[in-house]
């Protein structure tokens, strides 16, 4: 156990809709990661939150978004939802600033889109 | 931007076999960190071990050892006594050091699906 958690475990949507996933960080960790994960892939990284800011973006288009809160929980946000939206969401915690550059991940989500 | 390959989508051995599996990366960076990451069919993303590149030694964690040749750009893994347990998929990760420009984000290969056989 890595002490980061993830909610909801499953979820499915339709294509169109809005989808929110959260994240809780391990104790300490001021900084979060998004991956996303599809099936037989390897994890591609989403964004990443340091100190409630957005601290870099990888090749995903604006229709995700997040926020990490004062407690440095985080959210993941998806609008328009798309088939190719069906993966495993994946958030992972860090103490961002320092040599400790480990990240710690959760169990993940996963996300249906039919 | 940083590419990680492996070359092996599946392997599979025996019981208290020793197993190595494969791992090529691309960067114009000096110094960098590279991960072995474990993912069993639970999908709890776990971290096998690690090596910064500045480090000459091999790093090594009980069973699991890596042999990193940094001219090479090459970053193995090898499982020695391997067990049921070790089932899992495998995946090589790089990361670059925080004070470099943009997130220390991991990028990883497509992975390595590992049986282990009784």
């Amino acid at each position: 156990e890595t002490g980061v958690t993830q909610s909801p475990t499953h979820l499915i949507k339709t294509r169109g809709q809005q989808v929110t996933l959260r994240c809780s960080s391990q104790s300490g960790h001021n900084t979060v990661s998004w991956y996303q994960q599809a099936l037989g892939q390897g994890p591609q990284f989403i964004f990443q939150y340091y100190r409630e800011e957005e601290n870099g973006r990888g090749n995903f288009p604006p229709r995700f978004s997040g926020l990490q809160f004062p407690n440095y929980s985080s959210e993941l946000n998806v609008n328009a939802l798309e088939l190719d939206d069906s993966a495993l969401y994946l958030c992972a915690s860090s103490l961002g600033g320092t040599g400790d550059y480990e990240q710690y991940f959760g169990p993940g989500t996963r996300l249906t889109v039919t | 931007a940083q590419t990680v390959t492996q070359s092996q989508p599946e392997m599979s051995v025996q019981e208290a076999e020793t197993v190595t599996l494969s791992c090529t990366y691309d960067t114009s960076e000096s110094n960098y960190y590279l991960f072995w990451y474990k993912q069993p069919p639970s999908r709890q993303m776990i971290l096998v071990i690690r090596q910064e590149a500045y480090k000459q030694q091999n790093a090594t964690e009980n069973r699991f050892s890596v042999n990193f040749q940094k001219a090479a750009k090459s970053f193995s893994l090898k499982i020695s006594d391997s067990q049921l347990g070790d089932t899992a998929m495998y995946f090589c990760a790089f990361m670059k050091p925080w004070h470099i420009q943009g997130a220390q984000k991991l990028v990883f290969g497509q992975g390595t699906r590992l049986t282990i056989n009784p």
